[in-house]
């Protein structure tokens, strides 16, 4: 299985809706995905587990949605510490990350 | 608060072996997964390899399969990744990353803060 995000690279202004998409290659079934977020010289910080659960802390302006071969990490009125790059990963017993969407400042 | 800190940064000539450890706590150590994820220069994550650490059990993918090797000591809650017969390519960000006592539930709620292995001659 392949993950495939898009776009590779989202240009938005704060206030703005951040749509991401993460697309297996193959229906995943009842597979599980998260999100994480990653800034420059950090650690990923996990945002959404179980497709759509929000992570500690994690405030509501994110929200995972998705099955099969079509996923989504929605981000609604993006504040500036949200520009980063985000990543999808695929729940198994051999993890699986998709290469990235990195979301600007347009 | 839960925390994983990992060992310092490693410089090594390839062929060479490198050992990483990570120090955990504010959890039970043996109630968790500790997962390890590389990450090289510009490029994205890249899943390597877990252990339980109840029972020492552990699953690697299959492209490093041969040249990673993890343990614990489960008295100083710390795990220990090593990666041998370095390559350029193994020039990388190594975190150590925690997720749930679920071989199928492997999402990383709290990770390292990453250890730089460089391999150059």
């Amino acid at each position: 299985i392949v993950l495939t995000q898009s776009p590779a690279t989202l240009s938005l202004s704060p206030g703005d809706t951040a749509t991401l998409s993460c697309r297996p290659s193959h229906s995943v079934g009842g597979h599980y995905l998260a999100w994480y977020q990653q800034k420059p010289g950090q650690a990923p910080r996990l945002l959404i587990y179980g497709t759509s659960s929000r992570a500690t802390g994690i405030p509501d302006r994110f929200s995972g949605s998705g099955s099969g071969t079509d996923f989504a990490l929605t981000i609604r009125r993006l504040e500036p510490e949200d520009f980063a790059v985000y990543y999808c990963q695929l729940y198994g017993s051999t993890p699986l990350f998709g290469q990235g969407t990195r979301l600007d400042i347009k | 608060q839960v925390q994983l800190v990992q060992s310092g940064a490693e410089v090594r000539k390839p062929g060479a072996s490198v050992n990483i450890s990570c120090r955990t706590s504010g959890y039970t150590f043996t109630n968790y997964y500790i997962h390890w994820v590389r990450q090289a220069p510009g490029q994205g994550l890249e899943w390597m390899v877990f252990i339980n650490p109840s029972d020492g059990f552990t699953r690697s993918g299959q492209r490093l399969q041969s040249r990673v090797a993890v343990t614990r000591d489960t008295s100083a809650s710390t795990v220990y990744l090593e990666l041998s017969s370095l390559k350029s390519e193994d020039t990388a960000v190594y975190y150590c990353a925690r997720g749930p006592y679920d071989i199928f539930s492997s999402y990383f709620d709290s990770w390292g803060q990453g250890t730089l292995v460089t391999v150059s001659s």
